[in-house]
């Protein structure tokens, strides 16, 4: 069964500190993969995308990486804002469907 | 250009009634997709369409759910009759090209709250 699971639920930090994100997948043929941003009230944006080729790839203070070979992708923030706070989506294509994690809750405190 | 729109963004209904949610995507943009958000889901894909027609429509919960895309410009969602269950985020995103690797844009999301 196509899966994407997403680690930590949630997470609290405080402003300035860096933190990383986890996602692991179990969809096969793999297509892409995609971290979404989503701040409360709003609908997700993207940040990233990845193919299978790819192993890094960055905007501005969040870089994420693909490891396909275990199936799994981090995002690493890096300096943290108040405004990092939002929930972060990881989705996986197969070239035909879209499957949703259900994210990480991230809270940044002052 | 304006984002996707949709409307209303917040509905509160009674359970029994119908509910019809509200969507243009953005202009010139070949798919439509519709998504229901929970908590304890997160977000699971409902129903899409390209060029109008519907693609792939295994994710509605049931008959009680429908879509129509009349036009490039214009869908709807409708629940008929509405549950307590149904109560969720549903949001309508659009995108370029639908191979997974174009990326979909949402819209705000429409606030349904079945009492």
């Amino acid at each position: 069964k196509n899966q994407v699971e997403q680690s930590p639920q949630s997470l609290i930090i405080l402003e300035g500190k860096n933190c990383t994100l986890q996602c692991n997948y179990t969809v096969s043929p793999f297509s892409n993969l995609r971290w979404y941003k989503q701040d409360t009230g709003r609908g997700p944006v993207s940040l990233t995308i990845m193919t299978f080729s790819e192993n890094t790839k960055s905007n501005g203070r969040y870089t994420a990486t693909l490891d396909a070979d275990t199936k799994q992708s981090s995002l690493h923030i890096t300096a943290s804002q108040l405004s990092d706070s939002a929930s972060y989506i990881c989705v996986v294509s197969d070239a035909g469907k879209y499957i949703f994690g259900t994210g990480t809750r991230l809270k940044v405190l002052a | 250009d304006a984002g996707v729109i949709q409307s209303p963004r917040h509905e509160v209904t009674e359970m029994g009634q119908e509910v019809t949610l509200r969507c243009k995507p953005i202009s010139g943009h070949d798919y439509l997709f519709w998504y229901r958000q929970t908590m304890m889901r997160g977000l699971e894909l409902l129903i899409y369409f390209n060029n109008n027609v519907p693609i792939d429509d295994s994710g509605m919960p049931e008959d009680r759910f429908s879509a129509k895309m009349p036009n490039a410009s214009f869908s709807t969602l409708k629940i008929q009759p509405s549950e307590p269950r149904d109560s969720a985020v549903y949001f309508c995103a659009s995108s370029l090209g639908g191979t997974g690797y174009n990326e979909q844009f949402f819209g705000p999301g429409t606030r349904l709250t079945v009492l």
